[in-house]
């Protein structure tokens, strides 16, 4: 399977705890794109990375959310001291700078994984 | 501030006829469009998409409209299939400012095709 990547598929966490969540993109792929989604919404753009640099974040990405690519390849996102307020879905997405224009803005994303704060 | 408006939650069509899903956005910053369609349990895939500068493309059963003045776009399906129900994403993205590509959803339309 070469597609996007993510894990674990569910996390259940108490409030208060920190938890790490792992995305490996589709291999040739430098960027990579963290969302959110709650119930009933759509994705919402958290932050984006060329290769290893994060080049844009959101304002929902607050002081308790990290993310990281530290090679380029995979990438985490950690959640520091979570709030029952960050039960939700994180998907991962990744795309290619190369190829055609439209095969460059198609987001290819993974399965998520589904958080749950207790 | 939700730029991509999906107004209706949900949507069920006969088999064999045609689903229409719409999409209203508000920043004509807006240059590139998506439909994505996702299952439970699994993320979003990728289905078709549309650039400012075209009104219409089509890919096999999906087509989709891009209406530039009124801000609008429709996904068109036909004939409608049972394994085309799933929750349907419209999204936008302001390609021009190079901004890595950020999508803006909308709140997606569940399509339920009955046999």
């Amino acid at each position: 399977d070469t597609g996007v990547s993510q894990n674990p598929r569910h996390k259940i966490t108490k409030r208060g705890q920190n938890v790490t969540f792992r995305c490996d993109p589709i291999s040739e792929h430098n960027r990579l794109y963290w969302y959110r989604q709650t119930l009933g919404q759509g994705p919402e753009f958290l932050t984006y990375f060329q290769n290893e640099a994060q080049l844009e974040k959101s304002r929902l990405l607050s002081d308790r959310f990290s993310a990281e690519r530290p090679k380029g390849s995979f990438s985490t996102l950690e959640i520091q001291r979570t709030e029952q307020g960050d039960s939700a879905m994180y998907l991962c997405a990744s795309s290619s700078r190369q190829g055609a224009w439209v095969a460059k803005n198609i987001q290819y994303f993974g399965a998520g994984t589904r958080l749950s704060v207790l | 501030d939700q730029q991509v408006k999906q107004n209706s939650p949900s949507l069920s069509v006969q088999e064999g006829r045609i689903s229409i899903l719409n999409c209203d956005y508000t920043n004509s910053m807006f240059d590139y469009f998506l439909w994505y369609k996702k299952y439970p349990a699994e993320g979003p895939t990728f289905l078709i998409s549309i650039s400012s500068i075209k009104d219409k493309n089509e890919d096999g059963r999906f087509t989709v409209f891009l209406n530039k003045s009124a801000k609008h776009l429709s996904l068109h399906i036909v004939p409608s299939q049972p394994g085309d129900s799933a929750v349907y994403f419209c999204a936008a993205s302001a390609h021009l400012r190079n901004t890595g590509n950020q999508f803006y959803f909308g709140t997606g339309t569940s399509l339920t095709v009955i046999p």
